[in-house]
């Protein structure tokens, strides 16, 4: 089956700086690729996602890339700010396979003013 | 509030003991699927529904866990003989068949075996 690792776990930036979280997969099928956001006692909410036809998706101030020859894909935040402290979580999934996602194991970063 | 719902938010039972958890998903989200994360993990998968049909359980789901989801709407997942392995936060999440497939997922119950 799939296996997700992500890294690092911990990360603290300064406040407006960038930060950059890493995961590889396992499986070449996997296609999709969503970025989950939790917070301390909270529901994951999805940030930002990818599929497999794109190399980069941006958002404001959080971009995705996916590089599907290597496996890997990562998220990038810029202009760090206090209230993105949170674990944040990748994970990859199969569409039209019932899309069940496998999720790395979380990082914790953390913006310090 | 229209998003994923569950309840309980919290249950506390002791050893060998039979609980039960409900999910509510988005209206008119066909698949349903359940997760379960521990303290410093990422979910995990559990099982997934479209519509009333159970298409996949995960090799973590002992015979102890049974989940139904018996009108396509509402789901349940029972835990028999809970052992004290099994606590955790159990997440539901929604999503809708088509091309965006993003899971929605619910506030989780915590569930605590002493």
């Amino acid at each position: 089956g799939e296996n997700v690792e992500q890294h690092p776990s911990t990360l603290s930036v300064q406040e407006g700086d960038s930060a950059v979280i890493k995961c590889t997969y396992s499986d070449s099928a996997s296609n999709y690729f969503p970025w989950y956001k939790q917070e301390l006692g909270k529901r994951p909410q999805l940030i930002i996602d990818i599929r497999s036809n794109v190399g980069e998706k941006k958002d404001q101030r959080i971009a995705v890339t996916l590089n599907k020859t290597a496996k890997h894909f990562s998220l990038h935040i810029t202009e760090t700010q206090p209230e993105d402290s949170a674990v944040y979580f990748c994970a990859a999934g199969l569409t039209g396979g019932g899309n069940k996602l496998t999720f790395g194991t979380g990082t914790q970063l953390k913006v310090e003013l | 509030d229209t998003g994923v719902s569950q309840d309980p938010r919290h249950k506390i039972t002791k050893r060998g003991q039979n609980v039960t958890f409900r999910c509510d998903p988005i209206s008119e989200h066909n698949r349903l699927y359940w997760y379960r994360q521990t303290l410093g993990q990422g979910p995990e998968f559990l099982t997934y529904f479209q519509n009333e049909a159970q298409l996949e359980k995960s090799r973590l789901l002992s015979d102890r866990f049974s989940a139904e989801r018996p009108k396509g709407s509402f789901s349940t997942l029972e835990i028999q003989r809970t052992e004290q392995g099994d606590s955790a936060m159990y997440l539901c999440a929604s999503s809708t068949r088509g091309n965006t497939d993003t899971q929605y997922f619910g506030p989780g119950t915590r569930l605590t075996v002493l």
